[in-house]
């Protein structure tokens, strides 16, 4: 399969804890995506980069949140000090040169804060 | 920013039916608009999109109508089977002005499709 891919799939934490989340986009797609989905709920947009660049954040990213993209390939979302609120599947998403692009997404990782 | 609005958040329909989902975006600028179903436990998967220029879209059984004016735009998909039982979502995104082609999908909250055999 050469769609995006998330690692872990699921995550069990205690509240308090950290945890990071993997994505690897299509190969050649240069734009990437962080969303959450909470159950019932259509995705929200977390974070965007362009390559390497971290170029949009939205509000819902607290200064708990930090995502990377060394090198423009794979990229991290990290969680620190997790509350239950955070409980969440966190999508990631790529897509590739131009605006109104198809964005696919991967198949998510999803947390659960106890 | 943008708002977006889907109903209803729970259709049921018998085999060989159609089924409608519509919604409705406020930013004016929103000009690509794409539909994902979802699965249970799958990534959202994207079916059919229209952009602004375009009223109506076709794909086999699903089309996709926009009213740019009225500011929504519909899902139809005819002929319904078992396996198009998901969750559909619509989205509404505009480019960002003097950007770099960044994307935000505002998604709307869901229809919940139930196929009866």
């Amino acid at each position: 399969d050469t769609g995006v891919s998330q690692d872990p799939r699921h995550k069990i934490t205690k509240r308090g804890q950290n945890v990071t989340f993997r994505c690897d986009p299509i190969s050649e797609h240069n734009r990437l995506y962080w969303y959450r989905q909470t159950l019932g709920q259509g995705p929200e947009f977390l974070t965007y980069f362009q390559n390497e660049a971290q170029l949009e954040k939205s509000r819902l990213l607290s200064d708990r949140f930090s995502a990377e993209r060394p090198k423009g390939s794979f990229s991290t979302l990290e969680i620190q000090r997790t509350e239950q609120g955070d409980s969440a599947m966190y999508l990631c998403a790529s897509s590739l040169g131009q605006w109104g692009n198809t964005i696919y997404f991967g198949e998510g990782s999803w947390l659960t804060v106890v | 920013g943008e708002n977006v609005e889907q109903h209803p958040s729970t259709l049921s329909v018998q085999e060989g039916d159609s089924a409608v989902i519509k919604c409705t975006y406020s930013d004016s600028a929103s000009n690509y608009f794409p539909w994902y179903k979802q699965e249970l436990g799958k990534r959202p998967q994207l079916i059919i999109d229209i952009r602004s220029n375009v009223g109506e879209k076709k794909d086999q059984r699903i089309a996709v109508t926009l009213n740019k004016t009225a500011k929504h735009f519909s899902l139809h998909i005819t002929e319904t089977q078992p396996e198009d039982s998901a969750v559909y979502f619509c989205a509404a995104s505009n480019p960002l002005t003097g950007n770099t082609g960044f994307q935000k999908l505002v998604f709307g909250t869901g229809t919940r499709l139930l196929v009866s055999p």
